[in-house]
Formats: structure tokens, sequence, C-alpha cells
């Protein structure tokens, strides 16, 4: 299948700065990309919907401007999350898909902000 | 989207086959049926997708009555390698709403 990876697979930050974390799809275009939130023994939560060169469609709750999400080519999405709390430590999974019902997932990233 | 409901957990044995039952009572005409397979601290895994009918493939078997209200993954022979978290999905115009999932532990 299709290869999604994720950068940086994990990483630590401190309170109040900002982390941004890639998605890349390796050997196909993807028009769509999406970011998830995943808290320890529970599910995945989706977050956004990304489409290549188009504003980021969010789920309810998720505050927009606190998650960045960048789509700036049918290979890459970004995810920033800005003034980053302890709260907002948890393993964020980006997945990738081009025209197709199949969704090909990232191998996530766990953030921890002290 | 269609809310799943599925069994929070199951334990089997290795060399068995374990059959995942989801319900899907409001799916609608244009959604498909989509199983991923979840490690720890990794990214879901597809597993396997159907419409209606019986679809299998190398690793899997998925069953879907005429009424499309449930469907069935079928694991012949599980290993201890395939304890995992299993999500039962219904994906309309590529969105994915994921459920609790089962969490599947095999025996040796």
């Amino acid at each position: 299948g299709a290869v999604v990876s994720q950068h940086p697979s994990w990483v630590i930050c401190k309170s109040g700065t900002s982390v941004k974390i890639e998605c890349r799809s390796l050997d196909f275009q993807a028009t769509t990309m999406f970011w998830y939130r995943q808290f320890p023994k529970q599910s995945l939560m989706l977050m956004a919907t990304s489409n290549e060169g188009s504003k980021a469609t969010y789920e309810q709750g998720v505050e927009k401007d606190k998650f960045l999400i960048n789509h700036a080519s049918l290979t890459l999405s970004t995810l920033t999350v800005t003034s980053a709390h302890p709260e907002d430590s948890s393993f964020y999974i980006c997945s990738a898909s081009w025209q197709s019902y199949e969704q090909y997932f990232g191998p996530g990233t766990r953030l921890t902000v002290t | 989207l269609a809310k799943t409901t599925q069994p929070i957990s199951m334990d089997s044995y290795e060399g068995q086959e374990v059959n995942i039952t989801c319900s899907h009572n409001n799916i609608a005409t244009n959604d498909y049926i989509t199983w991923y397979q979840q490690f720890p601290s990794q990214g879901p895994r597809f597993i396997i997708q159907g419409y209606k009918t019986k679809v299998t493939n190398e690793v899997a078997s998925l069953f879907i009555p005429a009424d499309r209200k449930s469907s069935t993954l079928s694991l012949p022979r599980v290993s201890l390698s395939d304890t995992a978290v299993y999500y039962c999905l219904v994906v309309r115009d590529d969105k994915i709403i994921f459920g609790k999932g089962t969490r599947l532990h095999i025996l040796p």
C-alpha cells in the first residue's frame, strides 16, 4: 500500500512554545489529508480535513487558531500546535487519500508538553 | 456518518478463527465499510473494505449481509501478533469517524 510518513516521530516541548508536525505522502499525490488526535487507551478523534490549496475544515470543538493546518502541496500537510500546553500532549496521526475511500495513515507523532 | 457499535474487547487463542461483528444500523446507500488494525503507538493499518456480500484478501474476510446493517471481520488462524485494536468504520465521501474499536487479545 501507499506510504505516509510523519516527522518528527516524537517531540518534547515547553509550555507556551509552538510545534510543527509534518505529514508526507511518499509515493502518491494526496488530494485530501486528515489530522487525528489520540489520547491513551482512546480512539482516534478527527481534528480536521484539508484539501490541497484550500483552508482546512475543522471538526466541532477543535480550535482552528490553536491547531494550524497547512496543505501546501499534494504531498505535504503540516499541523502546528501553537502555544502548546500540557493538555495538548497526545498522539497526533495524519492520513492521506487520493480520490478513494481508503485512507493511508502515518506512523503518528507523540507530543509531550512539559 | 453512521455510528458503529462493536464489542469493546475479545480474547481468543492462537490458531483460532476470530470473528468480530460490528453493527451500523444507519448506514447510507453510498457508504462503504472498512476495517482498520492499530497497534500501540502506531497509526492504523488498513485491513479490508467492502460494500456488500463477501470480500476476501490475504489477511481477512469481510461478510456483509444484504441489509448492510452489520458486518463481520473474520481473521483466520490468528497469532499472537494479531493482538491489537480493530476498528470498524463507515466511510462516506472520504471521511472516517473512528468508534471505540475492539481490543483483541490473542492468548498462547
